[in-house]
């Protein structure tokens, strides 16, 4: 089975920074790659599918790239509101493997 | 606007069977989606427990298959997930999410607490 390995496992950035969080696939999985944030107490949800698609509603400071076996979740202006844990997840097929999660929080 | 609703104990005893179900409003559980169970044991991540499809063809966590039964209802447009055997292990918050057909879990639910003791 695929192993999805996200890195770094947490960071702290101030407010306005940059922030990036890569994810890798054990063996290539075109762009099957989704985003998810998860703020503290409340239920995932999808930012980004097929790797660099915006899902609808979602603030254009984060944007996704990749394919095959790496891939990025960026940030481009870290607001107190992208306080929560980041998840990838594989979706090309079974088993649809989750990242182990990234951690964001606020210097 | 599709909405997905879990049900069931939150408490089951070691060794016994947990019980789910996810009721989905607002839309079809007949249409072209996937529909998953996820779960989250405190303060750790997300693991995908499996997924059906209408048509009843089933994917499973190789980690979970041998104790996961996931089924689907369309006369109540309902789908469940039966965990066997279960362990202090189990206990987490259970989801339940839709999968479009090749897309990511765009719609889920609000989550159940399940605990596992006695």
């Amino acid at each position: 089975d695929i192993q999805m390995t996200q890195s770094p496992s947490s960071l702290s950035a101030s407010v306005g920074d940059r922030v990036t969080i890569t994810c890798r696939a054990s063996q290539g999985i075109s762009n099957y790659l989704a985003w998810y944030q998860q703020k503290p107490g409340k239920v995932p949800k999808l930012l980004i599918y097929a790797a660099s698609t915006l899902q609808s509603g979602v603030p254009s400071r984060f944007s996704g790239s990749g394919s095959g076996t790496d891939f990025t979740l960026t940030i481009s202006s870290l607001q107190p509101e992208d306080i929560a844990t980041y998840y990838c997840q594989k979706y090309n097929s079974a088993p649809l493997t989750f990242g182990g999660g990234t951690k964001v929080e606020i210097k | 606007q599709v909405q997905l609703q879990e049900s069931g104990p939150g408490l089951v005893k070691p060794s016994g069977t947990l019980s789910l179900t996810c009721a989905v409003s607002g839309g079809s559980i007949s249409s072209s989606n996937w529909w998953s169970w996820v779960r989250q044991p405190p303060g750790k991540g997300l693991e995908w427990i499996g997924e059906i499809y209408h048509s009843g063809t089933t994917n499973y966590n190789p980690s979970l298959k041998s104790r996961v039964t996931i089924s689907v209802d369309k006369s109540k447009n309902q789908f469940s997930l039966k965990l066997s055997s279960v362990t202090a292990a189990d206990t987490a918050v259970y989801y339940c999410a839709r999968e479009p057909v090749n897309n990511a879990f765009d719609i889920w639910g609000q989550g159940t607490m399940v605990t596992v003791s006695s």
